[in-house]
């Protein structure tokens, strides 16, 4: 079936560090959303990518989409705490939203 | 500006007993979805309606778990004869934009504990 892979499962990073998350999936998608889940919260709406090769920026968040619309990727430079939590990628493949499993972003003590 | 409510927000049950769970979707979204989530991974799409018809519900949903929008206002979503691996938080979600092309607005889910 259709599936959306995302790695790495955790990132430990020190305060201040990049963080990059990846998805991969086995069809080509219409486009992709990005969610982030804090510690004990719901999913929350980050942004939506369409077209192919789409870079989108927020603040230190970059969202891009790839020229064959089946990866996408999202980087957070110089992490801060506020960025902790669960980051996670769903494609839309026929009208279906299929999730990754998504990425822990962890800060090291 | 009311979002998405969902309640209880927590249910402990026995083995074996029903529960039932409520979502109130943003008043002016027509399209409404229920999720399961555990621990460390992503939501799984359990079904999805349009207004208060049901367009959607995964092949993966046992017998057991039903769900209904009456008026196409707010969702009940209901597992009867629970069993341990139901434990889980279940997320209601409402948009207004077709499946997959459009934010997806959860509510603070209500996570189930079968004993």
């Amino acid at each position: 079936g259709q599936q959306v892979m995302q790695i790495p499962q955790y990132q430990h990073v020190q305060e201040g560090e990049d963080f990059t998350t990846y998805c991969n999936s086995s069809t080509t998608l219409s486009n992709i959303q990005w969610y982030k889940q804090r510690p004990g919260g719901h999913p929350v709406f980050l942004i939506q990518l369409v077209k192919s090769g789409e870079v989108k920026k927020q603040k230190r968040l970059t969202f891009q989409f790839g020229e064959a619309k089946k990866n996408s990727s999202l980087h957070i430079t110089a992490t801060q705490t506020t960025d902790v939590g669960t980051y996670f990628c769903a494609g839309n493949s026929n009208y279906q939203l299929i999730w990754g499993a998504g990425t822990k972003l962890i800060i090291k003590p | 500006d009311t979002g998405v409510s969902q309640n209880p927000r927590h249910k402990i049950t026995k083995r074996g007993q029903n529960v039932t769970f409520r979502c109130d979707p943003i008043s002016e979204h027509n399209r409404l979805y229920w999720y399961r989530q555990t621990l460390g991974q992503g939501p799984e799409f359990l079904t999805y309606f349009q207004n208060e018809a049901q367009l959607e519900k995964s092949r993966l949903l046992s017998d057991r778990f039903s769900a209904e929008r009456p008026k196409g206002s707010f969702s009940t979503l209901e597992i009867q004869r629970t069993e341990q691996g139901d434990s889980a938080m279940y997320l209601c979600a409402s948009s207004l934009a077709p499946v997959g092309a459009g934010e997806l607005f959860f509510g603070e889910g209500s996570r189930l504990t079968v004993l």
